[in-house]
């Protein structure tokens, strides 16, 4: 069964400086995976997706992610962290079907 | 604004009570997906329903039903409520029937007491 670690339920950068938020997924099959943003009091919004084709995913506002078969993971990245990043970050996975699995997420800060 | 909106906004209801949520996928989005998202549980996937008919279920209880409508909108119902049942609800929908882009509505918060 598929499965996703977030590893840090609470990330704090300044702004300006890398942001990286970490998953690891399990899968028996090659895997769809996502990451999707929270903002407060807001329903989620897809960042990025990878579903097979480049390995390294670019999203919106800036976000980018590696998927790494060898390491079964899916980093998110972003070279400059902005004020509007604080918000709540979801790694997703699905293998194929119609099911999705979530971490349990990170809540990224930006200290100013 | 991602197009699906949810309805009510806010619940707050008493335990053994029941309940309806209601939701409308974006427009032309045949499937619509039911979560649960809790402080101790997460995000997790309770139902899907693609054109009407349930195509995927997750981890939802028994007490727990939905259903898709002739015009896509659906509705969880939940009933028996528990104090455990305290919860942001979402509904999600997308064009197609596999998962793939999936658009978030705000959420309903229920509030059992």
């Amino acid at each position: 069964a598929q499965s996703v670690t977030q590893l840090g339920s609470h990330v704090s950068v300044s702004e300006g400086a890398l942001v990286l938020l970490r998953c690891n997924y399990s899968s028996s099959v090659p895997p769809y995976l996502f990451w999707y943003v929270q903002y407060p009091n807001q329903g989620l919004q897809l960042l990025l997706k990878y579903t097979s084709a480049a390995t390294l995913v670019k999203g919106i506002n800036g976000f980018e992610a590696e998927f790494k078969k060898s390491e079964t993971s899916f980093h998110l990245t972003k070279p400059s962290a902005h004020m509007s990043d604080a918000a709540e970050y979801f790694c997703a996975v699905s293998e194929r079907d119609d099911k999705i699995i979530f971490g349990k997420g990170t809540r990224l800060h930006i200290l100013p | 604004d991602s197009g699906v909106t949810q309805t009510p906004k806010h619940l707050i209801t008493a335990t053994g009570q029941r309940v309806t949520l209601r939701c409308s996928p974006r427009s032309g989005d045949l499937s619509v997906y039911w979560y649960q998202q809790s402080l101790d549980q997460g995000l997790q996937f309770l139902i899907q329903y693609y054109n009407g008919e349930e195509r995927a279920k997750g981890n939802i209880l028994e007490r727990f039903s939905a259903q898709q409508f002739p015009d896509l909108h659906s509705e969880l119902n939940l009933s028996s409520l528990e104090l455990g049942d305290s919860a942001l609800y979402f509904c999600a929908s997308s064009p197609i029937a596999g998962v793939d882009t999936q658009y978030f509505g705000p959420g309903t918060r229920l509030t059992v007491l």
